[in-house]
């Protein structure tokens, strides 16, 4: 099994390009969630959902939009780049919403830089 | 609002010594509390979690205890390794409710 995979694994835009950073999980996991970590800020959750077609706001949602057509898949989109992204995401899916079966399972993550 | 509370300094410990790491919580009620491992340039992994009923729970060398009275949970490595070198992060939570996590607390373990 593959568990969580992300695409592209380092990404450098510009201010104000957009882009969208994939997730793809072969889990048959419903619930999936992006966070963003930066140093000294710990991991903060984005976006999550819950099933196909499902999805609500985290912590920091400005400036992300994300959508759920199937179940393997939970891109995030970054609408207009701005330097405050640059971060480094992960995805996470597990089988339930508190991870209370076998934890999340985090993708390698995608290190992202806007300049 | 609710508070998860780990050292944020690094702890360093030699080889073969038992390593211990805190998790203080507030203004939480968790039935459920998690432990993950994060290595440098990488996601985290899912450790271990633990009941609020069960108090201790152990997989080879670590030892998690949960203390909902307290608050507080303790992670323990036994017979450190170098391996061990990560940082810990935690996150309690009620089970129904998306993952909270600790900033965590970087663990050294030097031959």
């Amino acid at each position: 099994n593959a568990g969580v995979t992300q695409t592209p694994k380092f990404q450098v835009l510009k201010t104000g390009q957009s882009m969208t950073l994939q997730c793809a999980q072969d889990m048959n996991h419903e619930y999936m969630s992006w966070y963003r970590q930066d140093p000294g800020m710990g991991l903060r959750l984005i976006h999550y959902s819950v099933g196909a077609g499902i999805t609500d706001q985290g912590e920091v949602p400005n400036g992300y939009n994300v959508s759920r057509s199937t179940t393997e898949d939970f891109p995030l989109r970054l609408l207009s780049a701005a330097p405050s992204q640059t971060s480094v995401y992960f995805c996470a899916s597990s089988s339930d919403r508190g991870g209370t079966g076998y934890g999340y399972t985090f993708g390698s993550g995608t290190r992202l830089t806007v300049v | 609002s609710q508070k998860i509370e780990q050292n944020s300094e690094a702890l360093n410990i030699q080889e073969g010594k038992t390593a211990t790491l805190t998790c203080n919580y507030t203004n939480y009620s968790p039935a459920y509390l998690q432990w993950y491992r994060q290595d440098p340039g990488r996601g985290p992994v899912f450790l271990l979690l633990i009941r609020e009923n069960e108090k201790e729970k152990r997989k080879e060398r670590l030892k998690v205890t949960f203390d909902t009275t307290l608050k507080q949970s303790l992670f323990h490595i036994t017979a450190s390794q170098p391996a061990d070198s990560a940082t810990y992060l935690c996150a309690p939570n009620s089970g129904y409710s998306t993952l909270t996590f600790g900033k965590g607390t970087m663990l050294l373990v030097s031959p």
